[in-house]
């Protein structure tokens, strides 16, 4: 079946640094999207990515899709403590299943 | 306010005791569905459902059942738990199945 690899599983970061988290599928997805889990919290839409080379923006993030929807990216600029959680990827193949990654979880250093 | 609810938050239990999980949303989502959160397995859809009546396995559907008598509601039941069932449980719906999803506040189950 659809597997959702997500690379790191841990990501330390100094405030104020950037940092990439980056999602690969065994398939092709016809949509792929992102969720931010604050620490004893439930996961959060963040952004839904649809077409093949798709980039959007939001604030300090700014998340991609591969042009081959295979993978994607969540880049987060200037790293703040509010940025502090889990974030998930979540793709979605024809078969409609929505596939998690494990998620990468993220600390700050300040 | 718009919110799916699962109840309980927290649930402690003994191997054998059929217990349920209920998720209730108030958005009119067609879509509904349970995942369980494991550390290093991200999350795991158990079953979905795209309607009322309209149920379907996810990827570990074992030991678990759901129903779909009402639009609103989609409880979780646990007919026999085992240690291995132990988790963090989320409810989760959607407008329909292709869009985003709004989680409830999770359940987390422990099995002794």
């Amino acid at each position: 079946g659809q597997q959702v690899m997500q690379i790191p599983q841990y990501q330390h970061v100094q405030e104020g640094e950037d940092f990439t988290t980056y999602c690969n599928s065994s398939t092709t997805l016809s949509n792929i999207q992102w969720y931010k889990q604050r620490p004893g919290g439930h996961p959060v839409f963040l952004i839904q990515l649809v077409k093949s080379g798709e980039v959007k923006k939001q604030k300090r993030l700014t998340f991609q899709f591969g042009e081959a929807k295979k993978n994607s990216s969540l880049h987060i600029t200037a790293t703040q403590t509010t940025d502090v959680g889990t974030y998930f990827c979540a793709g979605r193949a024809n078969d409609y299943k929505l596939s998690f990654g494990a998620g990468t979880t993220v600390t700050v250093r300040a | 306010e718009a919110q799916v609810t699962q109840n309980p938050r927290y649930l402690i239990t003994v191997t054998g005791k059929k217990l349920t999980v209920t998720c209730s949303q108030n958005m009119n989502h067609e879509y509904m569905s349970w995942y369980r959160q494991d550390p290093g397995l991200g999350l795991r859809q158990i079953y979905y459902s795209m309607n009322v009546e309209v149920t379907d396995k996810g990827d570990v559907p074992e030991g678990y059942k759901v129903s779909r008598k009402e639009k609103r509601n989609f409880p979780l039941i646990l007919e026999s738990p085992s240690p291995n069932q132990t988790s963090l449980y989320f409810c989760a719906s959607g407008r329909v199945m292709n869009t985003e999803a709004f989680f409830g506040q999770g359940t987390r189950l422990t099995v002794v």
